[in-house]
């Protein structure tokens, strides 16, 4: 599987757009980038998936530049309960089906 | 409609001791993950089901863990003879038929403290 290296920390104030880019040097050609969010005393929660260029939803928009060596989770006018930690997946939807975590990078927004 | 439910969300065990850990998947989900987190890192995995199979236990520490999902609905993380490095969160996640969607539902997790 891909490593995948993100900042630690991060602050920010709200109101303010957020991005944050996770490297992923050896993603392989079937790997998939996906970004969970997870709160305290909560599990992760999905936030997005994509393969090239840009995906967006209601929540985030994800930045996958034609390499795809990197990729950056874009968070608009975050509010103080986007406070969480945010993890970057990368993998082969159809090899094998666990998760794999890194250390995700704490977003910390504040008032 | 219902998430993916744990119990108990908090467990405090002697060193030595049995724990049981349940997890009630999303109703029709098809395969099923044990994930363990330690204090301020990422989820790691623990074992997978797909209906009522375990199909991968590669994460599990050592044969003092054990999982079941006997009807491929409920499942039980069985740990024997807690230690102190057992303390962690147990995160249960759940997951619709193979699609082409790495998301998986995750419950709040138990919180296990070994004593």
């Amino acid at each position: 599987l891909a490593k995948t290296t993100q900042p630690i920390s991060m602050d920010s104030y709200e109101g303010q757009e957020v991005n944050i880019t996770c490297s992923h040097n050896n993603i392989a050609t079937n790997d998939y980038i996906t970004w969970y969010q997870q709160f305290p005393s909560q599990g992760p929660r999905f936030i997005i998936q994509g393969y090239k260029t840009k995906v967006t939803n209601e929540v985030a928009s994800l930045f996958i530049p034609a390499d795809r060596k990197s990729s950056t989770l874009s968070l608009p006018r975050v509010s103080l309960s986007d406070t969480a930690v945010y993890y970057c997946l990368v993998g082969d939807l159809g090899a094998g089906n666990m998760l794999t975590f890194g250390g995700g990078t704490r977003l910390m927004v504040k008032p | 409609g219902a998430g993916v439910s744990q119990s108990p969300r908090y467990k405090v065990a002697k060193r030595g001791q049995d724990v049981a850990l349940r997890c009630d998947p999303i109703s029709g989900h098809v395969s099923l993950f044990w994930y363990q987190q330690a204090l301020g890192q990422g989820p790691e995995f623990l074992t997978y089901f797909q209906n009522e199979a375990q199909l991968d236990k590669s994460g599990l520490p050592s044969d003092r863990f054990f999982a079941e999902r006997p009807e491929g609905s409920v499942s039980t993380l069985k740990i024997q003879r807690t230690q102190q490095e057992d303390s962690a969160v147990y995160l249960c996640a759940s997951r619709q038929r193979e699609t082409a969607s790495y998301e998986q539902y995750f419950g709040p997790g138990t919180r296990l403290t070994v004593t």
